[in-house]
């Protein structure tokens, strides 16, 4: 039963200190997506990778925020310094864009969140 | 700006009864549509997902379609049921650009 999967699960921290989010893409997928969920913004892309080549983080605050793909069986997502108003429900997916296929080409499977608080 | 609608915000119905949760689209250049369920502090879960060269999709009691010239989407729900009880959401992605945009999602009762 193939997932993407993340960890943690749950994470509090206090403002300042670093925050480290890790995804695990389906095996064979070529995207990984990070999205941010809240109450009032609801779900919004950060980051995507297309074969570990990051190709849109206009969505991700710079100055705090990196997303890096060490290789093609993980995914990472730091913040440094963290703050209150970051805390969220983080995101990963993971798809095949790009491959031939039947109707699930450019589907997307989420993993169950990281959900970060920040004190 | 590429923004996704969906109405009701909230939905309550006795159980058995048919419904349609309803998505808007305001740029009609589309590559996909995607409908998921979420569960409250889970994940989202892929429903269905239709191309743009597609009118509807089916899978169980689910049905979908899409009709890009009025940037419209439903999510047809037969014969519904508690379990069925979720936060649905609709997301579009973009020609030129592979991330989802959502909509705020239809939370949706389905009383015994």
């Amino acid at each position: 039963d193939a997932r993407v999967t993340q960890t943690p699960r749950d994470k509090v921290t206090e403002m300042g200190q670093e925050v480290t989010m890790r995804c695990q893409p389906i095996l064979g997928h070529n995207t990984v997506f990070w999205y941010r969920q809240t109450m009032m913004q609801g779900l919004e892309l950060l980051a995507y990778f297309r074969n570990r080549a990051p190709l849109d983080d206009s969505g991700m605050p710079k100055d705090r925020f990196s997303a890096e793909m060490p290789d093609a069986t993980l995914a990472t997502l730091k913040i440094q310094p963290s703050e209150p108003r970051d805390s969220a429900v983080y995101f990963c997916a993971s798809g095949s864009q790009g491959l031939a296929g039947g109707p699930s080409y450019n589907e997307q499977f989420f993993g169950p969140g990281t959900r970060l608080t920040v004190l | 700006k590429q923004e996704v609608t969906q109405i009701p915000a909230a939905l309550s119905v006795p159980e058995g009864e048919n419904l349609v949760l309803n998505c808007s689209f305001t740029d009609s250049a589309i590559y996909n549509l995607q409908w998921f369920r979420q569960d409250p502090g889970k994940g989202l879960t892929s429903l269905l997902l239709i191309q743009s060269s597609q009118r509807e999709q089916t899978s169980g009691r689910l049905n979908a379609s899409l009709d890009k010239s009025s940037g419209r989407s439903t999510l047809y729900i037969a014969a519904s049921q508690p379990g069925d009880s979720a936060t649905y959401l609709c997301a579009v992605s973009y020609q030129g650009a592979q991330k989802l945009v959502f909509g705020q999602g239809t939370r949706l009762t389905i009383n015994p």
